[in-house]
This record gives structure tokens, C-alpha cells and sequence, in this order.
């Protein structure tokens, strides 16, 4: 059972906003870096933010990360249909002594 | 170019083991802590170990404490996930993944392990 939570699904129009809530806690979130994965069918994840905010050369600045208490977000602006994929927040637990994934959400464009 | 490539999976019957093998290349394995994903059919990703840089650190998923071991050997460009005392629920997609938790985080494209009679 995962300790990060996230809706299981989201959906937008292309050219919408899409935003994806990761709920954890002070073990996890409120004290260390945030993580968040994108899975597009039928491949390996893939970096899509770290450090809560921070994007990887090649990562289009239409995907943005943010932090707040025990509470992760992303967003993704200018939804296109090349985004519809599983998103995956992360962090490491320091009560549990283990990395954790969030349930993931899956993203639709309608 | 960065590459991580699993194998040794495959189909096991509940009770045995396997030992998966990740080789690294394009970049210095010694520098990076390494870590073990799975993905079960259908569902999420799912932590199970990691290593750190000298192998002298280790942690697990509670629910392969005892069962798993992980273990690397930087002169081979080389990082290992022994299973032993499998189950259905081992049943899952792995992936070898560097420095999942930071900023250079790389993943393999996976190896199917199946637990089955």
C-alpha cells in the first residue's frame, strides 16, 4: 500500500491545464526532494521533475513541479495529445528507510 | 549515451529464485547510487531496493526483507537482484534504475520475472 496518494485519473482538452496532487507526509514529502514520472504505454519511466521543481534538459517547460506542507503537485499547461501517459510522484521515506512511489495517476486527453 | 540493461528473467514456479543482472553503460556506475522497480501487471510502480555507491549501503521493500539481496560490482559495470523464495506477488516488470530519487535519474527498459506453476 502506497503511502503517496494520488487520483487515479485526470483528463483535459488539448491546450487545457491538467494539475496532479501527490498527498504524503512529514517523513516523506515535508522532508525531502520530490520526484515525479512519466510512463507513456508500454515503456520504462521516465525523469520528468525533480527536487520538487526542477525540469531535466529536454523536459518541455509546459510540465511544472510544486510543494506545499506535505503536498506535491504537477502541472502540465497546454495539454497535447502526446501527454497522455501514468504519472508517478516519489520521494524517500525516512521512517520507512525506503523509497515510495505514489499510486499514479493516469492522464486522458479528451 | 546512457544505457541500463536488465535480463535474467523469466518464469519461476512459487518457491525458487532468480538473480536479475543490470549492465551500465555510458557512464561511471561507481558514482551513482542504483535501485531495483517493479511493476506488477496493470499496476503502479513499486520500490524494492537500493545500493549505494561502495555497495555498503542497502535498503529493501519490507516485503522482500530476507528474500532479496541487491549487491554490485563496479569493475564489471554491474549492479544484481537476487530473489529467492518467490511468490505470485513477485510477478512484475523490473527495472534497474540510477539515482532514482535525483536529478540524473535513468531507467532500463525492464525484465519480466512470471511466478507461476
Amino acid at each position: 500500500q502506497s503511502v503517496l496518494t494520488q487520483p487515479p485519473s485526470a483528463s483535459g482538452t488539448p491546450g487545457q491545464r491538467v494539475t496532479i496532487s501527490c498527498s504524503g507526509s512529514n517523513s516523506n514529502i515535508g522532508s525531502n526532494p520530490v520526484n515525479w514520472f512519466q510512463q507513456l504505454p508500454g515503456t520504462a519511466p521516465k525523469l520528468l521533475i525533480y527536487n520538487y521543481n526542477q525540469r531535466p534538459s529536454g523536459v518541455p517547460d509546459r510540465f511544472s513541479g510544486s510543494k506545499s506542507g506535505t503536498s506535491a503537485s504537477l502541472a502540465i499547461s497546454g495539454l497535447r495529445s502526446e501527454d497522455e501517459a501514468g504519472y508517478y510522484c516519489a520521494a524517500w521515506d525516512d521512517s520507512l528507510n525506503a523509497y515510495v512511489f505514489g499510486t499514479g495517476t493516469e492522464v486522458t486527453v479528451l | 549515451e546512457v544505457q541500463l540493461l536488465e535480463s535474467g528473467g523469466g518464469l519461476v514456479q512459487p518457491g525458487g529464485s532468480l538473480r536479475l543482472s543490470c549492465a551500465a553503460s555510458g557512464f561511471t556506475l561507481g558514482s551513482y547510487w542504483m535501485h531495483w522497480v517493479r511493476q506488477a501487471p496493470g499496476k503502479g510502480l513499486e520500490w524494492v531496493a537500493n545500493i549505494n555507491q561502495d555497495g555498503s549501503q542497502k535498503y529493501f521493500l519490507d516485503s522482500v526483507k530476507g528474500r532479496f539481496t541487491i549487491s554490485r560490482d563496479n569493475a564489471k559495470n554491474s549492479v544484481y537482484l537476487q530473489m529467492n523464495s518467490l511468490t505470485a506477488e513477485d510477478t512484475a516488470v523490473y527495472y534497474c534504475g540510477r539515482a532514482v530519487g535525483g536529478a540524473e535519474s535513468y531507467w532500463g527498459q525492464g525484465t519480466l520475472v512470471t511466478v507461476s506453476s
